[in-house]
């Protein structure tokens, strides 16, 4: 079974801009939870989308959005890049049951200068 | 407090030697209790799943989870230095998501 899928694998853009990252989840699996990883801060949770719908929601602010689409791929925007935006985003895949474990891709690495 | 509290290292042991890996969490209602393992530049690999008190083995890996100390660990034992990573634990509460540590990391010297 083909694991987690992320595109691209590194970004480099520049202050202002916006950026789409994409992530296609393991087969069968529903949910698509994204993850902001920092030196300082660690895994930070974005965004858990299930079914095409946002069904949790992290403390970023909005200029940070996704969405998922029929077949489960999910895609990731930040609009208005800021420096601090620089970091590895991963996508986790899971069943969708409450207590299905996350399966993660390898990350987009994102440099924002 | 974070509510996921993890020793960063560097930890670094000899090849062999038993790992004991640590988190304490401050919340309660934390039910579910994962460990991954994150080489550089991959994402995370899922290495033990749990949501039960007590210990779960799996090849030299072995979770334990002691929830009246809100207190978990997870043990390699025979460390090889393929086991050098970042060692990172997750937990969630029914219906949430999940919250990490911000791992350990490990040097496992030949």
């Amino acid at each position: 079974k083909a694991g987690v899928t992320q595109t691209p694998r590194y970004l480099i853009k520049t202050r202002g801009q916006q950026v789409t990252l994409s992530c296609s989840p393991i087969s069968g699996h529903r949910s698509v939870s994204w993850y902001q990883q920092t030196p300082g801060q660690g895994l930070q949770f974005l965004f858990e989308y299930f079914s095409e719908t946002q069904r949790n929601k992290g403390n970023f602010p909005g200029r940070f959005s996704g969405r998922q689409f029929s077949n489960s791929r999910s895609e990731m925007n930040v609009s208005t890049l800021e420096l601090g935006d620089s970091a590895l985003y991963l996508c986790a895949s899971s069943p969708g049951h409450t207590d299905s474990p996350l399966h993660f891709g390898n990350g987009t690495r994102l440099t924002v200068t | 407090q974070k509510e996921v509290e993890q020793d960063p290292g560097p930890l670094s042991v000899p090849e062999g030697a038993i790992v004991s890996l640590n988190c304490t969490y401050s919340n309660s209602a934390f039910q579910y209790f994962m460990w991954y393992r994150q080489y550089s530049r991959k994402g995370p690999e899922l290495l033990m799943y749990t949501y039960s008190s007590g210990n779960k083995e799996d090849g030299r890996f072995t979770a334990q989870v002691d929830k009246s100390s809100k207190y978990i660990s997870l043990f390699i034992r025979d460390s090889q230095p393929s086991d050098s990573a970042t060692y990172l634990c997750a937990m969630s509460k029914y219906g949430q998501n999940f919250v990490f540590g911000p791992g350990t990391r490990l040097s496992v010297l030949p």
